[in-house]
């Protein structure tokens, strides 16, 4: 079961940051927070994973509150190619390969 | 370099009948993980195999196979196939190694099955 709970389905603005929540209240210390996203009829694609420190990359920066129980994706200039799927998936530091995705944010970008 | 791939990318079979889908990773990825993909349920995980191994499994029945070649190519079989096994199946890669921190998986396009 995935223990994450994430919001149905969020609405941004082309140019806008796309700010996209989490919560993984039974987060434990080992576990990592794992984004991915799926554009419609595509596999799943990697954004951004992290711990407990803030993370950025190319794509996202990621934010997670200090006591871990939540986090926030940020996609700093949302463009129309971002709409998609939004997962967020905690798993363990030396866990297999088996993600546990929820049912994820459908974000929509609108020009 | 080239990405995960999976054959054939759409299936149409009917009920009892079985099916072989098939997987290969990015070179030099030694695990592979299936997933099938449904509107009703979600992602959710079928198995994974690392080195040959089938080395973690989900909640599917035995009618849900696969199998790792030498190569780290993979496949998957379904056999008596049931209308509800009309999904989207999906591969996934990664280099982890036993115990590896980091394990970035990439995926395939998936092969849409339909059963009738």
């Amino acid at each position: 079961d995935a223990k994450t709970t994430q919001p149905t389905s969020m609405d941004c603005a082309e140019g806008r940051a796309a700010n996209l929540p989490c919560n993984h209240s039974t987060i434990s210390g080992n576990e990592y927070v794992y984004w991915y996203r799926q554009i419609h009829s595509q596999g799943p694609q990697y954004i951004i994973h992290g711990l407990k420190n803030n993370e950025t990359n190319e794509m996202a920066s990621l934010i997670i509150t200090e006591d871990r129980k939540s986090s926030t994706l940020i996609l700093p200039h949302a463009t129309l190619r971002d709409t998609a799927v939004y997962y967020c998936i905690v798993r363990g530091r030396y866990n297999n390969n088996d993600m546990r995705f929820g049912a994820g944010t459908r974000l929509t970008v609108k020009p | 370099k080239a990405g995960v791939t999976q054959t054939p990318r759409y299936l149409i079979k009917t009920r009892g009948q079985q099916v072989t889908l098939s997987c290969s990773p990015i070179s030099g990825h030694r695990s592979v993980s299936w997933y099938q993909q449904t509107p009703g349920q979600g992602l959710q995980f079928l198995f994974e195999y690392f080195s040959e191994t089938q080395r973690n499994k989900g909640n599917f029945p035995g009618r849900f196979s696969g199998r790792q070649f030498s190569n780290s190519r993979s496949e998957m079989n379904v056999s008596t196939l049931e209308l509800g096994d009309s999904a989207l199946y999906l591969c996934a890669s990664s280099l982890a190694t036993s115990g590896s921190s980091y394990n970035e998986q990439f995926f395939g396009p998936g092969t849409r099955l339909t059963v009738l």
